[in-house]
C-alpha cells in the first residue's frame, strides 16, 4: 500500500473534465512539492505538472495542479481519447527521507 | 537535449547482485541543484521510488530497500550506477532513471530497461 492514496479509476467522456485526488499527510504532501506524471501504455513516465501546479513546457493548459493541505489534484479538461494513461502523484517525505509515488490512477476516455 | 539511458543485464539470477548504469546526456552531473533518480515498475504495478544521488554527492535510499541499494556517479563519464544485492524474483521490473531536481521533480525519465530475476 503507497503512502500517497489515489483512486485506483477515473473514467469520463470525450470532452469532458476530471479531477484525481492524491492524498498524503504532513510530512509529505503537507509540506512539500507535489508532482503528477502521466504514463502512456507501453512508455516511460512524463512530468505533467510541478511545484504543485506548474506546467512544463509543452505541456498543454488542459492539464493543472492544486494543493490544498495534505492533499492535491490533477485536473485535466478537454478529455481525448490520447490522454488515456496511467497518472501518478509524487512527493518527498521529510519523515522518510524518501521519495513518493502514490499507487497510480488509469483514466479511461470513454 | 536531455537525454538518460538504461543499462544493464536483462536476466539475473536469484542471490546476484545487479549494476545498472544511467548515461546521461545534455546536463552535467556536476550542475547544482540536479540529480539522478532511480525508481521501478514491475509489471502491471505502481511506480517505485528507489533511490536518487545530487550533484553534492547527497544520496537517499527507499526506506524498505536501503540495506540492499548503493548509489553512485562518476561526472567525468556522466554515468550513475545503482547497484542492488541479493535479488530475487519479486524484483523483476522495468528500471527508470530520471533527472531530479530538488522539488524532486522527475524530469525527463530514460526509457527504461526491463530487468528480469529467475534461475
Amino acid at each position: 500500500q503507497s503512502v500517497l492514496t489515489q483512486p485506483p479509476s477515473v473514467s469520463a467522456a470525450p470532452g469532458q473534465k476530471v479531477t484525481i485526488s492524491c492524498s498524503g499527510s504532513s510530512s509529505n504532501i503537507g509540506n512539500n512539492y507535489v508532482s503528477w506524471y502521466q504514463q502512456l501504455p507501453g512508455t516511460a513516465p512524463k512530468l505533467l505538472i510541478y511545484d504543485n501546479n506548474k506546467r512544463p513546457s509543452g505541456i498543454p493548459d488542459r492539464f493543472s495542479g492544486s494543493k490544498s493541505g495534505t492533499s492535491a489534484t490533477l485536473g485535466i479538461t478537454g478529455l481525448q481519447t490520447g490522454d488515456e494513461a496511467d497518472y501518478y502523484c509524487g512527493t518527498w517525505d521529510s519523515s522518510l527521507s524518501a521519495d513518493l509515488f502514490g499507487g497510480g490512477t488509469k483514466l479511461t476516455v470513454l | 537535449q536531455v537525454t538518460l539511458k538504461e543499462s544493464g543485464p536483462v536476466l539475473v539470477k536469484p542471490t546476484e547482485t545487479l549494476t545498472l548504469t544511467c548515461t546521461v546526456s545534455g546536463f552535467s552531473l556536476s550542475n547544482a541543484r540536479m540529480g539522478v533518480s532511480w525508481i521501478r515498475q514491475p509489471p502491471g504495478k505502481a511506480l517505485e521510488w528507489l533511490a536518487h544521488i545530487f550533484s553534492n554527492d547527497e544520496k537517499s535510499y527507499s526506506t524498505s530497500l536501503k540495506s540492499r541499494l548503493t548509489i553512485s556517479k562518476d561526472t567525468s563519464k556522466s554515468q550513475v550506477v545503482l547497484t542492488m544485492t541479493n535479488m530475487d524474483p519479486v524484483d523483476t521490473a522495468t528500471y527508470y532513471c530520471a533527472r531530479t531536481y530538488y522539488d524532486f521533480s522527475l524530469d525527463p525519465w530514460g526509457q527504461g530497461t526491463l530487468v528480469t530475476v529467475s534461475s
